[in-house]
């Protein structure tokens, strides 16, 4: 089973500041990355897949990279609305599929 | 526009059991990979299972052998039977379109509680 590794588990920032993410693979996923974002009370919502490839609507502020067992999210400009947690996932070699456990985005 | 629909969560004791649907509109069903993740209260996002477009199955071990995940094609439904239930698998169940390809749409879920 993959196991993906996020950190920081929490990351405070301000409006207008950049947010980076990481999410480890504990064997290569290839470029099978996806990263949901979750706002409470909220199903989780598809951001990135393939590790950079933008979902239809989300924003240029968000941008995935890496391949293999290194990934990041990278949000460009805090808006409010992204403060929320954040979860990669891998399609490489299932089942199972696996999430990471998050990153907390917080003001 | 793509919409899912999850329902039949509940109150339910150990060892009980428990249907969920998903009605699932907007796009073509019979077409697209389904698939249902859980998320216990405070918790992150756990995959539970997923069927394939031919009727393929797989599941998490955690579920193996008490769940059983299966569509309707001609009615847009995806359905997920859970018997055996454990105070564990108390969570929000979500259905989303996809699995094997990325999950791009989800339903708002519906709520298991496994309790006496």
């Amino acid at each position: 089973e993959i196991v993906l590794t996020q950190s920081p588990a929490t990351l405070s920032l301000s409006p207008g500041e950049r947010a980076i993410l990481s999410c480890r693979a504990s064997q290569s996923v290839s470029r099978y990355l996806a990263w949901f974002q979750q706002k409470p009370g909220q199903a989780p919502r598809l951001l990135i897949y393939d590790a950079s490839n933008r979902a239809t609507g989300i924003p240029a502020r968000f941008s995935g990279s890496g391949s293999g067992t290194d990934f990041t999210l990278t949000i460009s400009s805090l808006e409010p609305e992204d403060f929320a947690v954040y979860y990669c996932q891998q399609r490489s070699d299932w089942p199972p599929l696996t999430f990471g456990g998050g990153t907390k985005v917080e003001i | 526009e793509v919409q899912l629909l999850e329902s039949g969560g509940g109150l339910v004791q150990p060892g009980e059991s428990l249907r969920l649907s998903c009605a699932a509109s907007g796009f073509t069903f019979s077409d697209n990979v389904m698939t249902w993740v859980r998320q216990a209260p405070g918790k992150g996002l756990e995959w539970v299972s997923t069927i394939g477009t031919r009727g393929t199955t797989h599941y998490a071990s955690s579920v193996r052998g008490r769940y059983t995940i299966s569509r309707d094609n001609s009615k847009n439904y995806l359905y997920l039977q859970m018997d055996r239930l454990r105070a564990e698998d108390t969570a929000v169940y979500y259905c989303a379109k996809g699995g094997e390809t990325p999950s791009d749409y989800w339903g708002q879920g519906t709520v298991v509680t496994v309790s006496s």
